[in-house]
């Protein structure tokens, strides 16, 4: 099945350091992938769309200097953490969706655990 | 924007039916997903409806009303194992952007022996 891999697992930066989350297709194209953002005990909220060679579109409320995102390939999204604050400490999730089948599934990467301290 | 409405704890007993509820508003709706999550770990799918209806899939099914804006997981022969954060998700095509997931809070069912 289509397997979305992603790293770090874990990653713990000082306040200020930058953090690079990527995030891989493995055995399939994704023209699309999502990066989500998950606080202890509440829900995903999706923070942009990657689509392969543009840019990103960014859901309202988020800072799009401050997370910068790079699709440059159909297998590849980073996901870069600028200046990290301890408010940034969440856990990071990344989704692609599955070129030329069916269009409504997406597959979820197992996620980075971010501390900022 | 999205409201998606779920309740937030459920708890039932080994063997039973539990049926979690998802309330949406939402435009550009283009389908509902039900995602199972442990604590720490990516959601996983369980279940896709786009048109009214009922879609059974082993012990779980789905169920969509697009004219109510009303969707259900229901559980059944609960598993000690099922005890997991359960995501209804809804679909969003808007624009030039297709595919975006709108989550809804979760419902932690715990499933007791």
């Amino acid at each position: 099945g289509a397997v979305v891999s992603q790293h770090p697992s874990r990653v713990i930066c000082k306040s200020g350091t930058s953090v690079k989350i990527e995030c891989r297709s493995l055995d399939f194209q994704a023209t699309t992938m999502f990066w989500y953002r998950q606080f202890p005990k509440q829900s995903l909220m999706l923070m942009a769309t990657s689509n392969e060679g543009s840019k990103a579109t960014y859901e309202q409320g988020v800072e799009k200097d401050k997370f910068l995102i790079n699709h440059a390939s159909l297998t590849l999204s980073t996901l870069t953490v600028t200046s990290a604050h301890p408010e940034d400490s969440s856990f990071y999730i990344c989704s692609a969706r599955v070129l030329g089948l069916a269009a409504y599934e997406q597959y979820f990467g197992p996620g980075t655990r971010l501390t900022v301290t | 924007g999205q409201n998606i409405d779920q309740p937030t704890e459920m708890t039932a007993t080994e063997g039973a039916i539990v049926q979690i509820n998802c309330t949406y508003q939402t435009s550009g709706f283009n389908g509902l997903f039900w995602y199972q999550q442990h604590a720490g770990e990516a959601p996983t799918f369980l279940s896709y409806n786009v048109l009214d209806g009922l879609e059974e899939k082993g012990r779980f099914s789905s169920f969509l009303s697009r004219s109510k804006g009303y969707s259900y997981l229901l559980l059944k022969e609960l598993q000690m194992k099922d005890s997991a954060s359960y995501l209804c998700a809804v679909r969003v095509d808007r624009g030039s952007t297709l595919g975006r997931l709108y989550f809804g809070r979760g419902t932690q069912l715990t499933v007791w022996p």
